[in-house]
């Protein structure tokens, strides 16, 4: 079983809103991402997660906040959000063994988000 | 920085038809993952592939390594519409969790 899970499908906010997306692997995986990808783009990188502690922001605005509350879960808090944030959210999760050479990343199905 | 330049950047072709797409950087990679993605929904992994050289078939589809671990292919057989999709190419760093994307292959295949 290589799934990631996502919630929710689809999400519109205002740009005084709070939400959060949520992210879920039981794979046993101990690296978990989170990226951001545009219409006919590739993912842009924003967090990873490595054995539950942050690894790697690729400079993030703070309106984004994310959360590993234990290896299988990832959480990204939103506030304050402006209209160009809106894009298709991804989250994956790879196995981050340190024997292994290569570290596949499976992908989650997304979250579509639109802020208004 | 590590650039991996992924072409043709759009592709549509006739039912049936074969086709190649290439990845090419000045770097080496440790693995070299290729990815199908539909509107709207995360990015499917199709393979990885390690060993400089090494091919691997899935069905119609055909992936190739570099010897020197630096470029790598994608040639679909006898395309069908089910095929339409975005194709990205990702290559990963040794003990590294950072993939390198290329910028995307846009596939339309008309019946």
């Amino acid at each position: 079983d290589t799934e990631v899970t996502q919630t929710p499908k689809h999400l519109v906010m205002g740009m005084t809103n709070k939400k959060s997306l949520k992210c879920e692997q039981h794979m046993g995986h101990r690296a978990m991402y989170w990226y951001k990808q545009k219409a006919k783009k590739p993912p842009e990188l924003m967090f990873v997660y490595s054995y539950e502690k942050l690894s790697i922001n690729e400079s993030v605005p703070s309106r984004f906040s994310p959360e590993c509350p234990n290896s299988s879960l990832l959480n990204l808090h939103l506030h304050a959000l402006q209209p160009e944030d809106s894009a298709l959210y991804l989250c994956a999760s790879s196995q981050l063994h340190l024997a292994v050479v290569t570290d596949t990343q499976y992908f989650g199905p997304g979250t579509r988000l639109t802020v208004l | 920085t590590q650039l991996l330049e992924q072409s043709p950047q759009f592709l549509s072709i006739q039912e049936g038809e074969n086709l190649t797409v290439y990845c090419n950087s000045s770097s080496v990679f440790s693995s070299l993952q290729w990815y199908r993605q539909e509107p709207g929904e995360g990015p499917v992994l199709l393979v990885t592939v390690v060993t400089g050289g090494e091919v691997k078939k899935l069905k119609r589809l055909t992936f190739q390594f570099g010897d020197a671990r630096k470029d790598s292919s994608l040639h679909i057989t006898a395309a069908q519409p089910g095929d339409t999709g975005l194709y990205l190419c990702a290559g990963g760093r040794e003990y590294g969790n950072k993939l390198v994307f290329g910028a995307g292959t846009i596939l339309r295949v008309k019946s």
